[in-house]
């Protein structure tokens, strides 16, 4: 199975600043996929991140808050942009899994004060 | 997308078998049942997939009757360390099409 690394694991920001989280994963895949966790929830997808166009974004998720980039096939970044506390909640990537579902980063916990 | 129904929260005892159906009316010809375990502070972990009848591997086993309109996730005699969120999707399974999260279920295991 593909293997992700993503980064940070945690974080801690201010109200009103930006957080960019960053996926790497270990082979080429076609879609990358972000997720959004809230506390004591499941998961809620954000956006789907494909190689060279623009993340196609879930209802009630909008690119000038959630800006997304995929520069390559191995690679992806998710931005929180000016985060209030709403925003506290753990973000993961995850990719196919060789037509056996989806693997997933090991999510960025994130809390805003 | 198929929407999936499953239990919202299960106990067991170490050393019991445990079984959490999961209820997918709407499912399509090519969607594949796919389960999987999330612990706390980590991301979901893939446990088992299936089309149809049964599937087993070294961790669970997955039971699909031949409507395919609900299946039930095995755990053999579950330990404390499975104490988890378990989830079932229900999609394709080429990896190009987005999965949708339902509820899940809670398994406590007491010991």
């Amino acid at each position: 199975s593909a293997v992700i690394s993503q980064k940070p694991s945690r974080d801690i920001c201010q109200r009103g600043t930006s957080l960019t989280i960053q996926c790497q994963v270990d082979s080429q895949v076609t879609m990358m996929f972000w997720y959004r966790q809230q506390p004591g929830q499941s998961l809620t997808l954000i956006a789907t991140a494909n190689q060279g166009s623009e993340a196609t974004y879930e209802s009630g998720f909008v690119i000038d808050k959630f800006p997304i980039s995929r520069p390559n096939l191995t690679f992806s970044t998710l931005t929180v942009s000016n985060m209030s506390p709403e925003d506290s909640s753990i973000y993961l990537c995850s990719v196919p899994y060789g037509g056996l579902g989806y693997t997933f980063g090991s999510g960025t916990r994130l809390t805003v004060v | 997308l198929a929407k999936t129904t499953q239990p919202i929260s299960m106990d067991s005892y170490e050393g019991q078998e445990v079984n959490i159906t999961c209820s997918h009316n709407n499912i399509a010809t090519n969607d594949y049942i796919t389960w999987y375990q999330q612990f706390p502070s980590q991301g979901p972990r893939f446990i088992i997939q299936g089309y149809k009848t049964k599937v087993t591997n070294e961790v669970a086993s997955l039971f699909i009757p031949a409507d395919r309109k609900s299946s039930t996730l095995s755990l053999p005699r579950v330990s404390l360390s499975d104490t988890a969120v378990y989830y079932c999707l229900v999609g394709d399974n080429t990896g190009g099409f987005k999965t949708i999260f339902g509820a899940g279920t809670r398994l406590f295991v007491k010991a």
